[in-house]
């Protein structure tokens, strides 16, 4: 049973360039979270999306970035115009339920670490 | 609005010691508090989970606790060894619609061999 997967890994882009950052949930869930992690800083939420809806995007940037989450295939984290401060570790989790109830556990996937040049 | 703060920042300690990290909280309204580890560029370890209504869990040698009214969560880790050596997160679920976690900044710990 395959857990979040993340990729690509690691991800190099110069200035200017886009970033599409994938995530496909655990089997059988249909909620995907971002959050991201800036160098020597927490985690922070960004973005909370069902397949086809996005649910909360209160922790987004409000240029640049944008998620989705498609009926078919990976949700995408996409970064347009990178700026170095975009460099960051971006990790995904999914969970089977919506919202916070019993048995909806989170799972993180193992990151994805984006360098701006 | 709801922050999350842990203390120490960094902590060393010899292997075989036993050790406590502190997570504190502004809004004791929480659903569950979760304890996670991540190792130097790898991704986020459940440790444990304490739903708002339970005091604490216990998991090998860690044992979590929560004090939903003071806002304060300890993580006590006995007879550390060195592939302890991570940061360790607490991480605080509000509840609701977005299940959302906020996290705090961490403690590095290292153990000594």
């Amino acid at each position: 049973n395959a857990g979040v997967m993340q990729n690509p890994r690691h991800l190099v882009r110069r200035r200017g360039q886009e970033a599409r950052l994938r995530c496909s949930p655990m089997k059988g869930h249909s909620h995907v979270y971002w959050y991201r992690q800036l160098p020597e800083e927490g985690l922070k939420f960004m973005v909370y999306l069902q397949k086809e809806n996005i649910i909360d995007e209160s922790g987004m940037p409000k240029e640049r970035f944008s998620a989705e989450f498609p009926k078919e295939g990976p949700s995408i984290l996409r970064i347009q115009q990178v700026v170095r401060g975009d460099s960051a570790a971006y990790f995904c989790a999914s969970s089977p339920l919506l919202g916070a109830q019993p048995g909806n556990t989170i799972y993180f996937g193992e990151g994805s670490w984006l360098t701006v040049v | 609005k709801q922050e999350v703060t842990q203390i120490p920042a960094a902590l060393s300690v010899p292997e075989g010691e036993n050790l406590v990290l502190n997570c504190s909280f502004t809004d004791s309204a929480i659903y569950n508090l979760q304890w996670f580890r991540q190792d130097p560029g790898k991704g986020l370890t459940s440790l444990l989970l304490i739903q708002s209504s339970q005091r604490e869990q216990t998991s090998g040698r860690l044992n979590a606790s929560l004090d939903k009214s003071s806002g304060r969560s300890t993580l006590y880790i006995a007879a550390s060894q060195p592939g302890d050596s991570a940061t360790y997160l607490c991480a605080v679920n509000k509840g609701g619609a977005t299940n959302k976690l906020i996290f705090g900044t961490g403690t590095l710990l290292a153990v000594q061999p």
